[in-house]
């Protein structure tokens, strides 16, 4: 089944306490893309990767970090959390025929 | 900055009507698409249109693209109960950028 798979889908945690927020996908797609969500603002895009090695800063890549070193997954890390990045995020990756698959996001908290 | 800004915020109307929801764009794309999230969870791919096109359809769902306008609709008609939901144009030029979104509500 072709799916896009981010872990955890839940997570507190305290600030300053570095994080990764995993996602792997299974359809071979070059690019990928990271978004948080938050209420009154719609989706937010942080980083996007056009293939291996190549990540570019989307509109809010404050406070992010991400790599691709292969092709089926797109970490996105914290290095140093705050509370304004707690949100929803979302994972996703196109292919040619450039519709987004998202992945089901993951809530953080950061208290 | 978003490339897409939906119209309006919330949207509420009875089963059975049609609901559209108006989206507009500041610069040149490739393609412009809409999706569906329910409540928190992913989005889903509903439909995209190409640049040239000039309308699309797929079952109830009727998409317009307006380039001159940098706009485009999306009409569900016969709603259904099933249909609420945030909807969101994305306006793809270099990546995909996404706008606010429309919440509709569709009461039996």
């Amino acid at each position: 089944e072709a799916q896009v798979t981010q872990n955890p889908r839940y997570l507190i945690t305290v600030t300053g306490k570095k994080l990764t927020v995993t996602c792997s996908q299974n359809m071979n797609h070059e690019y990928m893309s990271w978004y948080r969500q938050d209420p009154g603002l719609g989706l937010r895009q942080i980083y996007y990767s056009m293939n291996v090695e190549v990540t570019d800063k989307g509109d809010v890549p404050e406070g992010y970090k991400v790599s691709r070193k292969e092709k089926r997954n797109f970490p996105l890390i914290l290095e140093s959390p705050s509370p304004n990045q707690t949100s929803l995020y979302f994972c996703a990756s196109s292919g040619s025929s450039a519709e987004a698959f998202f992945g089901q996001g993951t809530r953080l908290t950061v208290v | 900055s978003q490339q897409g800004e939906e119209d309006p915020q919330a949207l509420s109307i009875q089963e059975g009507e049609n609901a559209t929801m108006n989206c507009s764009y500041k610069t040149s794309i490739n393609n412009l698409q809409w999706y569906r999230q329910n409540s928190g969870r992913g989005l889903v791919h509903l439909i995209l249109i190409r640049s040239n096109e000039r309308e699309k359809h797929s079952g109830r769902l009727r998409v317009t693209l307006d380039t001159s306008k940098k706009s485009s609709s999306l009409l569900i008609t016969a709603s259904r109960a099933a249909d609420t939901a945030s909807y969101f144009c994305a306006a793809l030029y270099s990546t995909l950028t996404f706008g606010k979104g429309t919440m509709l509500l569709v009461s039996p």
